[in-house]
């Protein structure tokens, strides 16, 4: 099983769209937990970090479900722009090294 | 703020021959920074974590003889890959983790294609 596991997809969503992915971790222990956004043939950027209550920024909504071990990302009113890669990235160990997800492929289409 | 540069952004080699890729904070101190691997249509994989002033730890599997770290300034480490061969071709990361920061976030730099002859 992979230590932090996530849906490939691609979701294929027209403009203005919702969409949502999960992603899952191995360790119930992990502590800190991050989105991030990775264009093709780029470097990985930050979309948001994830609290325990959950959080929201503009259009991105993150969760968390310790009890379930799985965060996920909503994304509302989908822009040509949000196309790109969302790596989900645990602290698996609270040791500073952070684990990536292989990534879920989202396609906006006008 | 926290800006990471890496350089070469894409270099081809013959192999055999080796590579350096030098990874950079610009406006921050690193005392710890990360090199990632990554293949196509697959995760990062951190190879190694590069401490100011010490050696390398490097993750299981990845053999520290053929990709030299050294990280001799709070703003610099080097990644050499010794002896590259075809199967190294990879996009290679670097991140640094601010001094002064969130303890968990690290900022990447743009990476390194490197493509094996």
């Amino acid at each position: 099983r992979k230590e932090v596991e996530q849906d490939p997809g691609p979701f294929n969503v027209p403009e203005g769209a919702t969409v949502a992915f999960n992603c899952t971790y191995s360790n119930s222990a992990s502590q800190s937990f991050f989105w991030y956004r990775q264009d093709c043939r780029k470097e990985p950027k930050l979309l948001m970090s994830v609290y325990s209550s959950g959080n929201e920024d503009g259009r991105f909504t993150a969760q968390l479900n310790r009890a379930s071990q799985y965060i996920s990302l909503l994304i509302r009113d989908s822009k040509l722009s949000d196309s790109a890669t969302y790596l989900c990235v645990v602290n698996l160990y609270n040791d500073y090294k952070l684990s990536f997800g292989a990534g879920t492929t989202v396609t906006v289409r006008a | 703020g926290a800006v990471v540069s890496q350089h070469p952004s894409w270099v081809i080699c013959k192999s055999g021959t080796s590579v350096k890729i030098e990874c950079r904070s610009l406006d921050f101190q690193a005392t710890t920074m990360f090199w990632y691997r990554q293949f196509p249509k697959q995760s990062l994989m951190l190879m190694a974590t590069s401490n100011e002033g010490s050696k390398a730890t490097y993750e299981q599997g990845v053999e520290k003889d053929k990709f030299l770290i050294n990280h001799a300034s709070l703003t610099l480490s080097t990644l050499t890959v010794t002896s590259a061969h075809p199967e190294d071709s990879s996009f290679y990361i670097c991140s640094a983790r601010d001094l002064a920061g969130d303890a968990y976030e690290q900022y990447f730099g743009p990476g390194t294609r490197l493509t094996v002859t």
